[in-house]
């Protein structure tokens, strides 16, 4: 079946603008993940979603992020006057509701985001 | 905070077993402890998931000591294709912790 999409899968734009990232679940997935990962580096996490609703906002860097989800579907994370800080690719994840505690997590392929 | 601790990088030969550790000190007590696996330029890839004790799957093995506060993951006969960076993941409360990856080298 079809895995996690993303777009776009590049991105470059100027510093001020905004932005917007999209991420389609695997169908059936009611978790899904964001995460930023700077070139070099490991994975930071930014929210996730169950359902339409993100329990933690706080892992977003600045109140210049925000994240919104449809229903059980597809995601959308905006980044609002962009700084040169923010490059990096932004990968999504989707999984299952979790289960006692387990909660595979399959990633899209990210959205690299330069910022000029 | 929920730390997931790894060692930078490892060096391995072909054939050879591998085994990396995550210290995990305060993850939820009730999740699975999970692996991913990361080439270049794509997303990470799930390995293999445990709670306790001992799990193996066609291509890993993951220990985990009684008290949780550490795995190993195990992956028997290295080839070339496991050059990657290695990373586990641990929760607590809703955050979600990857350690700082393990970049794993296999030489011919």
């Amino acid at each position: 079946g079809a895995g996690v999409s993303q777009s776009p899968s590049n991105k470059v734009t100027e510093k001020g603008k905004d932005v917007e990232l999209r991420c389609d679940p695997i169908s059936g997935h009611t978790a899904l993940y964001w995460y930023r990962q700077r070139l070099g580096q490991g994975l930071e996490f930014l929210i996730y979603f169950q359902g339409n609703s993100a329990p933690d906002k706080s892992g977003l860097p600045s109140d210049r992020f925000s994240a919104e989800r449809t229903g059980e579907s597809v995601s959308t994370l905006t980044i609002q006057r962009t700084q040169q800080e923010d490059s990096a690719v932004y990968l999504c994840a989707s999984s299952l509701k979790w289960t006692s505690g387990s909660y595979e997590q399959y990633f899209g392929p990210g959205t690299r985001l330069t910022v000029t | 905070l929920a730390k997931t601790t790894q060692p930078i990088s490892m060096d391995s030969y072909e054939g050879q077993e591998v085994n990396i550790t995550c210290s995990h000190n305060n993850i939820a007590t009730n999740d699975y402890i999970t692996w991913y696996q990361q080439f270049p330029s794509q997303g990470p890839r799930f390995i293999i998931q445990g709670y306790k004790t001992k799990v193996t799957n066609e291509v890993a093995s993951l220990f985990i000591p009684a008290d949780r506060k550490s795995s190993t993951l195990s992956l028997p006969r290295v080839s070339l294709s496991d050059t990657a960076v290695y990373y586990c993941l641990g929760r607590l409360f809703n955050k979600f912790y990857f350690g700082s990856g393990t970049k794993l080298n296999v030489k011919p």
